[in-house]
């Protein structure tokens, strides 16, 4: 069966710092990936979706990037956080019409 | 364009009564309609989903919806509340007919079932 880990569970940065969260997929192959934001526990904001290595599609401008090194690892990152980049980071996967399928999330607080 | 309305922050509603979580959406073609539900610092679990066919879907722990194109909504009921269906709900929305394959969600309503 398919299962998707997202880690860390929590994360306290300062100001300034890099970031890097890790997302993989297993037991699937070729899946679409997204990276969402939900803030203050209520509604998610797609950041970025993946249909491919190496194909990353951006929804909002903002202070973030993504990779996908390979098929089934999708990679959030900054290089100096903002404190607006608090909140609660998703990662989810899907193979075409189907659901979208999440990790258990990471709570980031940038101080 | 695609979208999803959740008229209500907050739904309350007594164990063993009906519950009714409203949502609509909008969308340029036919849409794939999704329920989600997420507890406190977790992941969203998915509840039920419309693809095609009969409007009445029925999904994990007794929740069903319903599409109606008519009224463009996908709204999320169960029978009888239990207190552990006390939770953050979100609809979703995607177009069958782009390309594109991110569902866009609704901004969630939360649901209290009292004792």
């Amino acid at each position: 069966s398919q299962t998707i880990h997202q880690w860390p569970a929590t994360l306290v940065q300062p100001v300034g710092s890099p970031l890097s969260l890790e997302c993989t997929v297993e037991g699937t192959s070729n899946p679409n990936l997204y990276w969402y934001r939900q803030a203050a526990g209520r509604g998610l904001q797609l950041l970025f979706y993946s249909v491919g290595i190496g194909q990353i599609s951006s929804e909002v401008p903002q202070n973030l990037s993504a990779s996908r090194p390979q098929d089934r690892q999708f990679i959030l990152s900054s290089k100096k956080l903002l404190l607006s980049d608090s909140g609660f980071y998703l990662c989810a996967w899907s193979i075409g019409s189907t659901e979208a399928f999440f990790g258990q999330g990471t709570r980031l607080t940038v101080v | 364009a695609q979208s999803v309305a959740q008229p209500e922050d907050q739904v309350n509603v007594a164990e063993g009564n009906p519950l009714t979580v409203k949502c609509t959406y909008s969308v340029s073609g036919n849409p794939y309609l999704f329920w989600y539900v997420q507890y406190p610092n977790r992941g969203l679990q998915f509840l039920l989903k419309y693809i095609t066919g009969d409007n009445l879907v029925k999904g994990s722990y007794g929740f069903e919806a319903e599409f109606n194109k008519s009224q463009t909504s996908f709204h999320l009921k169960k029978p009888s509340a239990l207190v552990s269906d006390s939770a953050l709900y979100f609809c979703a929305v995607r177009d069958k007919d782009t390309g594109r394959r991110a569902l866009t969600f609704g901004s969630g309503t939360r649901l209290q079932v009292q004792p």
